[in-house]
């Protein structure tokens, strides 16, 4: 089954705990992007990547950090993270950076 | 700067009648647009996409207008059901860019 797999679903973690956020698609898609959600202002990006080893800031990078060392894995990783990063987070895959398939999302609360 | 408005008020449509949603873009001209389903707690999902040559898509009960004069996307979804009820967002593209608007939740009563 094609699919977007996140990982944990749900976190709770504490300031400055280094984290990072699985995220595989078994799609063999080129174009991969991680998205937050919050209440109010919607989905907004964070980094995408459009092939291995390619990655770019999207429009709230701070206090994110994104690797690309394979096509089917795109990790998302919170160097320390911080109360106002607890958000929802989704990751998602395009086979040509258009229709865009979404993970289930990861709950991530920063005390 | 780029700008998407979708309804911010939750639309209430009796069941069997005909939702319409609406997705406005200011400062922007994008080439394509696309339609999401989101249910709560989960990712969106895509429904459909409309290019900025068409004026009309349609799959199924749903239904897609695309005005670039008026800078305007309209989502229609036909004989609307209780299963209908989530939020739907639009997500203009250009350049390699894609913005989502905030959504608009809604319920179909029965």
């Amino acid at each position: 089954e094609a699919q977007v797999t996140q990982n944990p679903r749900y976190l709770i973690t504490v300031t400055g705990k280094k984290l990072t956020v699985t995220c595989s698609q078994n799609m063999n898609h080129e174009y991969m992007s991680w998205y937050r959600q919050d209440p109010g202002l919607g989905l907004r990006q964070i980094y995408y990547s459009m092939n291995v080893e390619v990655t770019d800031k999207g429009d709230v990078p701070e206090g994110y950090k994104v690797s690309r060392k394979e096509k089917r894995n795109f990790p998302l990783i919170l160097e320390s993270p911080s109360p106002n990063q607890t958000s929802l987070y989704f990751c998602a895959s395009s086979r040509d950076r258009n229709i865009q398939y979404f993970g289930a999302g990861t709950r991530l609360s920063v005390l | 700067s780029q700008k998407i408005e979708q309804n911010s008020e939750a639309l209430n449509i009796q069941e069997g009648k005909t939702a319409t949603l609406t997705c406005n873009y200011t400062n922007y001209s994008p080439a394509y647009l696309q339609w999401y389903r989101q249910d709560p707690g989960r990712g969106p999902v895509f429904l459909l996409l409309i290019r900025e040559n068409e004026k009309e898509k349609r799959k199924e009960r749903l239904k897609v207008t695309f005005d670039t004069t008026l800078k305007q996307s309209l989502f229609h979804i036909t004989a609307s059901q209780p299963a209908d009820s989530a939020t739907y967002l639009c997500a203009p593209w250009r350049d390699d860019k894609i913005i989502f608007g905030k959504g608009t939740r809604l319920h179909i009563l029965p």
